[in-house]
């Protein structure tokens, strides 16, 4: 079975920084997907940003970037530039490729507060 | 991106009576939906896979007697709460994926159900 762990509950950036949410997980799959999802306080969940496993290649959205470490099963979220409309919970994700129809594993979340 | 439209957005129902909320895919046909359940300041569980002309798939703990879903179309997804009591009072999020398409999910607005 496949888990995600974050283990940062809450964090806190200053706008304008520079803040890296951490994610790890664990699967025996060699094909799959992982994403970071962003929930702000109405609740909706958004994709902020996708990355192929068998892509060596870090996957880029704007301010957003990830560092994939496909050995280390690790997969983080950079945010620069921070704003306060930043301000979620984010969620991390794993899906299996073709498996299980598209059900995606979260973690627990990441509470990211932007201070002005 | 794809569009999944979730309704209502929030729903107030007594105990004993039963809710339904519905999920659509807008501009999209998805084979499967899927089920979540978020507690406050919790990560989303997921309840059930929701399959077009099939039965559900539900989690381990899920009553299925209790949480019942209907996938009658390409589009529409509902899951209905029977006999709700408050302890089912929570946030409902459904999600959905293009068929054949394995970039991730998108989510419905969440249905927040309060049992009085």
């Amino acid at each position: 079975a496949q888990t995600v762990t974050q283990s940062q509950p809450e964090m806190s950036v200053q706008e304008a920084e520079t803040v890296t949410l951490s994610c790890t997980y664990d699967t025996s799959e060699n094909n799959y997907y992982l994403f970071w999802y962003k929930q702000p306080p109405s609740r909706q969940m958004i994709l902020v940003i996708r990355q192929e496993a068998y892509k060596q290649q870090n996957a880029t959205e704007n301010r957003f970037s990830v560092n994939f470490q496909k050995a280390a099963k690790s997969f983080s979220l950079k945010i620069s530039d921070s704003q306060l409309g930043d301000t979620a919970m984010y969620f991390c994700a794993f899906m299996a490729y073709g498996g299980s129809q598209g059900n995606l594993i979260f973690g627990k979340g990441t509470k990211l507060s932007v201070k002005p | 991106g794809a569009v999944v439209s979730q309704h209502p957005s929030w729903v107030i129902c007594k105990s004993g009576t039963s809710v339904k909320i519905e999920c659509r895919s807008l501009d999209f046909q998805a084979t499967t939906m899927f089920w979540y359940r978020q507690f406050p300041k919790q990560s989303l569980m997921l309840m059930a896979t929701s399959n077009e002309g099939s039965k559900a798939t539900y989690e381990q703990g899920v009553e299925k007697d209790k949480f019942l879903i209907n996938h009658a179309s390409l589009t529409l997804s509902t899951l209905t709460v029977t006999s709700a009591h408050p302890e089912d009072s929570s946030f409902y999020i459904c999600s959905a994926r293009p068929y054949r398409d394995s970039g991730g999910a998108f989510f419905g607005q969440g249905t927040r159900l309060t049992v009085v």
